[in-house]
């Protein structure tokens, strides 16, 4: 079955550092890969996502690339802002139908200015 | 509304008792997915509606556990017989259709059985 295993938290950064959240994926066929992200108080927002290998999605700063032959799809920033703490998913849908999301556990960023 | 709401925000229950859990998709969205998520963990999928019908109700945990469209917009989410175990925040989320188009999620509802 799909399954997705994510970076364990959580994570503490300083502002304007470097960030990387490692995500890996098992699924069947050929998935589409996601980031959410819940802020504080709110639901989860998609923040990128990628529907084929080698594709990068991109959001507010953050990129991630399909890459099929080590199946990730890491999450980086390169100056991360008080304002991104928050909790990170990756998800990934795949089947015909492609609806069906699988999350990993989710990290939790603290970003401090 | 704006967004996808869920009501109430918040649930506590005792244990044995029935519960329904309401969401209000976007307007004009088809598809209609119910998430849980426990603690510490990331969200599993429950049930999908595509219009009044459950397309795949294959993360429903027991027969507990059922979910309605009656006329392909509200869906309640109900509970018989609740347990400590079903404590958990129930999310609800809604998309155009189906495919790889962007689900957009409620707040959801905390449910907490003593």
């Amino acid at each position: 079955g799909n399954s997705v295993t994510q970076m364990e938290g959580p994570v503490t950064l300083s502002e304007e550092a470097f960030l990387t959240i490692n995500c890996t994926y098992t699924a069947t066929g050929y998935p589409s890969l996601f980031w959410y992200v819940q802020y504080p108080g709110e639901g989860l927002q998609l923040l990128l996502k990628a529907t084929k290998a080698d594709d990068k999605g991109s959001n507010k700063g953050f990129e991630a690339t399909y890459r099929k032959e080590t199946t990730s799809f890491h999450l980086e920033k390169g100056s991360v802002q008080v304002s991104d703490s928050a909790v990170y998913f990756c998800a990934l849908s795949s089947g015909g139908s492609n609806y069906k999301l699988t999350f990993g556990k989710g990290t939790l960023l603290t970003v401090n200015p | 509304g704006a967004g996808v709401s869920q009501t109430p925000s918040n649930k506590v229950t005792e244990k044995g008792k029935y519960v329904e859990l309401r969401c209000d998709p976007i307007s004009g969205h088809t598809a209609l997915y119910w998430y849980r998520q426990s603690l510490g963990q990331g969200p599993e999928f429950l049930i999908y509606f595509q219009g009044t019908g459950a397309a795949d109700d294959s993360g429903l945990p027991n027969d507990r556990f059922f979910a309605v469209r009656p006329e392909g917009s509200v869906s309640t989410l109900k509970i018989q017989r609740t347990e400590r175990g079903d404590s958990a925040v129930y999310l609800c989320a809604s998309s155009l259709g189906q495919g790889a188009t962007e689900a957009f999620f409620g707040q959801g509802t905390r449910l907490t059985v003593v």
